[in-house]
């Protein structure tokens, strides 16, 4: 059955303090990897998507890379406004298949 | 502002009434989803539109959900005979025909709150 746990499920830190985000998956072939950023009372915002074993992607202080098992989101240098819930879903390539399987997200609390 | 759009963003009903909510998706944007959320929860796969065609609804959807497209364009989604089971976060998400990874892109969500 394909699955998507994420660790840890919260995570606080000092300004400044460094990081990674941890999504491990099972799926029948894979044939995406995403991650989102969610705040509270809001629909998730789209950061990136990961196809194949080795992709790296970057978007500000976040980087998100991709194993054959897992996938990191680090953090560099967080500051206050990056406290979210970061969200992590895949696809897999099973027939014509569309829908998203999601982790339950780790909630990220930055302290100034 | 080009992003999904939901309406209303907020709905309190009492159990046992019906309720309607609207997404528009991006304008050029065929495929769309809608999802519901609960509090420390992933979201949950409800339905699926390619174009006007509902191409696949989840098993854990009840006969009292129902959700239509009829032009291809915006969606609705119905709830029926509300019960406090159904109070959550439904959210709309669309994604172009180009993607060949599907990023849907999530609207600011409805909050659905049965007394």
């Amino acid at each position: 059955e394909d699955q998507v746990t994420q660790s840890p499920e919260a995570l606080r830190l000092q300004e400044g303090e460094s990081s990674s985000l941890n999504c491990s998956y099972t799926v029948s072939g894979l044939r995406g990897l995403f991650w989102y950023r969610q705040d509270p009372g809001k629909g998730p915002e789209f950061l990136f998507t990961l196809y194949s074993a080795g992709e790296e992607k970057e978007k500000e202080r976040l980087k998100a890379t991709l194993t054959k098992k897992e996938s990191f989101l680090h953090i560099t240098a967080p500051k206050p406004e990056d406290s979210a819930t970061y969200l992590c879903a895949v696809r897999s390539n099973a027939g014509n298949n569309r829908k998203l399987i999601w982790g339950l997200g780790t909630s990220l609390a930055v302290n100034p | 502002d080009t992003g999904v759009s939901q309406d209303p963003r907020h709905k309190i009903t009492k159990r046992g009434q019906n309720v309607t909510f609207r997404c528009d998706p991006i304008s050029e944007h065929n495929r769309l989803y809608w999802y519901r959320q609960t509090l420390g929860q992933g979201p949950e796969f409800l339905t699926y539109f390619q174009n006007e065609a509902q191409l696949e609804k989840s098993r854990l959807l009840s006969d009292r959900f129902s959700a239509e497209r009829p032009k291809g364009s915006f969606s609705t989604l119905e709830i029926q005979r509300t019960e406090q089971g159904d109070s959550a976060m439904y959210l709309c998400a669309s994604s172009p025909i180009t993607s060949a990874y599907n990023e849907q892109f999530f609207g600011p969500g409805t909050r659905l709150t049965v007394l």
